[in-house]
């Protein structure tokens, strides 16, 4: 089964830095999708960035960026000139990409809080 | 984007009672929903995967029975808290996909905050 882990429950930056939030998972499979979501306080689920395993190429998404190593099932994401509105709940997901499996169903690590102080 | 709502956001009752949450797909045919269970200061957990016209599949140590979900049509999918109790209480998002599911984006409902007395 496959397993999403995120070291780090907390994380802090001050407005206008960056911040890396890290994220490894396990899995056996070849070809997969990952995923960043983020979560207000509105509790909404928001999609920030997608990665394709297959594809070398690291995601970015404006201010969002991702470091896929995939040897190491490794998944950070990095948030730069960090503003008050970034501050959320912040959730790494794994899918599989073969149908009939799990369906497209995504698998959540824990999440990262992260604060933005002013 | 395409956009999923849920109704109601917020529903309290009492012990004993059937709670129904309802999950629309506004702009898209969903051929897949998911639902998912979220505690306090906690992570997702699926609950089922429910495919159009046909039954849920329900993950591990989710009752069926007490969770019940009817994906009547493309855009509706429905989740009943059956003889609900207090640790039934908990925030219930759903998601739904169009197209085939492993490649499609799943687009998340705004939640619905379940207190059970």
């Amino acid at each position: 089964a496959q397993t999403v882990t995120q070291s780090q429950p907390e994380m802090s930056v001050q407005e206008a830095e960056t911040v890396t939030l890290s994220c490894t998972y396990d899995t056996s499979e070849s070809d997969y999708y990952l995923f960043w979501y983020k979560q207000p306080p509105s509790r909404q689920m928001i999609l920030v960035i997608r990665q394709e395993a297959y594809k070398q190429q690291n995601a970015t998404e404006n201010r969002f960026s991702v470091n896929f190593q995939k040897a190491a099932k490794s998944f950070s994401l990095k948030i730069s000139d960090s503003q008050l509105g970034d501050a959320a709940m912040y959730f790494c997901a794994y899918r599989s990409a073969y149908y009939g499996g799990s369906q497209g169903n995504l698998i959540f690590g824990k999440g990262t809080k992260l604060s933005v102080k002013p | 984007g395409a956009v999923v709502s849920q109704h109601p956001s917020r529903v309290i009752c009492k012990s004993g009672t059937s709670v129904k949450i309802e999950c629309r797909s506004l702009d898209f045919q969903a051929t897949t929903m998911f639902w998912y269970r979220q505690f306090p200061k906690q992570s997702l957990m699926l609950m089922a995967t429910s495919n159009e016209g046909s039954k849920a599949t329900y993950e591990q140590g989710v009752e069926k029975d007490k969770f019940l979900i009817n994906h009547a049509s493309l855009t509706l999918s429905t989740l009943t808290v059956t003889s609900a109790h207090p640790e039934d209480s908990s925030f219930y998002i759903c998601s739904a996909i169009a197209g085939l599911a492993v490649k499609n984006e799943q687009f998340f409902g705004p939640g619905t905050r379940l207190t059970v007395l």
